[in-house]
């Protein structure tokens, strides 16, 4: 079956400017992560949905990001106003069940670059 | 907040050598997860070991669960180029539902 998709798997921008990053888990997970992972790190969590609602958005930097999953499935990461410091690759990642160890199977990631 | 701190950062050997990576925290972890991550894609994961002790095989990779649940440890015996990735560690924070991933071991395997 089809993996974890994310699009665009690049994204250019200026900064200032507003962009969203979509996330298409594995049909039937109801968990999804997302991630931010900058050069030499790894993975930064962000936000946590069980269903449709958001679990945990603990590692959100600040307001400038915001998630919805409105229907329990697609996923849009949102960031207004970004920063070159907002440059690096957005993973996202879906699980059949949760938190407690479970699988989390990873997209191929968005590289954002805000110039 | 829990910390996973990886090491060596950076390893580059030759095919056919042993090698062990590490994956220390000061803090209990319910169960950790080893992942492998190639360029370009995201994490896969290789094992999670719940049990303070647990050894867990898988062909050459060897990964062992510390006895206070605060550590782990990867070994790969006789390497190949094809083991070349950054290696991670992952834990779930005990006070939510995130993640936390250490900022892994690049391996480099020449053949």
């Amino acid at each position: 079956g089809a993996g974890v998709s994310q699009t665009p798997s690049n994204k250019v921008t200026e900064k200032g400017k507003y962009v969203e990053l979509r996330c298409d888990p594995i049909s039937g997970h109801t968990a999804l992560y997302w991630y931010r992972q900058s050069l030499g790190q790894g993975p930064e969590f962000l936000i946590y949905f069980q269903g449709t609602g958001a679990a945990d958005d603990s590692g959100l930097p600040n307001d400038r990001f915001f998630a919805v999953r409105p229907e329990g499935s697609v996923s849009t990461l949102k960031i207004q106003r970004t920063e070159r410091g907002d440059s690096a690759v957005y993973l996202c990642a879906s699980s059949p069940i949760g938190s407690g160890g479970n699988e989390q199977f990873f997209g191929p990631g968005t590289r954002l670059t805000v110039l | 907040t829990q910390l996973l701190e990886q090491s060596p950062q950076f390893l580059s050997i030759q095919e056919g050598e042993n090698l062990t990576v590490y994956c220390n925290s000061s803090s209990v972890f319910s169960s950790l997860q080893w992942y492998r991550q190639e360029p370009g894609e995201g994490p896969v994961l290789l094992v999670t070991v719940v049990t303070g002790g647990e050894v867990k095989k898988l062909k050459r990779l060897t990964f062992q669960f510390g006895d206070a649940r605060k550590d782990s440890s990867l070994h790969i015996t006789a390497a190949q180029p094809g083991d070349t990735g950054l290696y991670l560690c992952a834990g779930e924070d005990t006070g939510g539902f995130k993640t936390i991933f250490g900022a892994g071991t690049r391996l480099f395997v020449k053949a």
